[in-house]
């Protein structure tokens, strides 16, 4: 089993809509959490971290349900440029930062 | 200027051969990384420096060498490529405050490498 686990998708979302996605974790032990966004052919850019609080940037709602072990990102009032596979990122007790294979996600007109 | 350099962006090279792929970053990072993304996207971790000491090794082939000169260069060398090492490889800078590391990279560019 992955370490950190998501569906890869295609999310297929009309421009305006709202979409959200989990991403799962195995390490009960992981400290902290991040949502990183990849373009395609270009490299992964950290869009937001993930706060136990749940924190928001925009029309990026992130959550994470420690009980559960995942972590969600929500985008809002979806935009033809948030069209990108977004990479849920989890750092274990060792310090090191275990990706997912991200969540594809198109926003069409 | 570009933050996380890496060179060459694209390497197409036989199997059996060497080949060395170069990173570099100017942002004054302690930390950096090389990750390998393969045709299912999955990013993983290969090795991470920090200050030029080697503070992760995952289970990589012995083929797979990195070198750290000083804290903003860390190079990869692969002796011997197979085919199955066809792939982007991703170099990562972050900087630890008080101990703690906040989970930003900051990757360069990717170097895509195929083997033939």
């Amino acid at each position: 089993r992955k370490e950190v686990e998501q569906d890869p998708g295609p999310f297929n979302v009309p421009e305006g809509a709202t979409v959200a996605f989990n991403c799962t974790y195995s390490n009960s032990a992981s400290q902290s959490f991040f949502w990183y966004r990849q373009d395609c052919r270009k490299e992964p850019k950290l869009l937001m971290s993930v706060y136990s609080s749940g924190n928001e940037d925009g029309r990026f709602t992130a959550q994470l349900n420690r009980a559960s072990q995942y972590i969600s990102l929500l985008i809002r009032d979806s935009k033809l440029s948030d069209s990108a596979t977004y990479l849920c990122a989890v750092r274990d007790s060792w310090g090191k930062l275990q990706f997912g294979a991200g969540t594809q996600v198109v926003v069409t007109p | 200027d570009t933050a996380v350099s890496q060179t060459p962006k694209y390497l197409v090279t036989q199997m059996g051969n060497d080949k060395s792929i170069k990173c570099e970053q100017n942002l004054g990072h302690d930390t950096m990384y090389w990750y390998k993304q393969d045709s299912k996207k999955f990013l993983k971790i290969m090795f991470s420096y920090n200050n030029k000491e080697l503070i992760i090794n995952e289970t990589v082939p012995n083929r797979f060498s990195p070198k750290s000169p000083d804290k903003a260069h860390l190079n990869l060398h692969i002796n011997s490529l197979e085919l199955g090492d066809s792939a982007v490889y991703f170099c990562a800078s972050s900087q630890e405050t008080s101990g703690v590391n906040t989970g930003e990279l900051f990757f360069g560019e990717g170097s895509r490498l195929t083997v033939l």
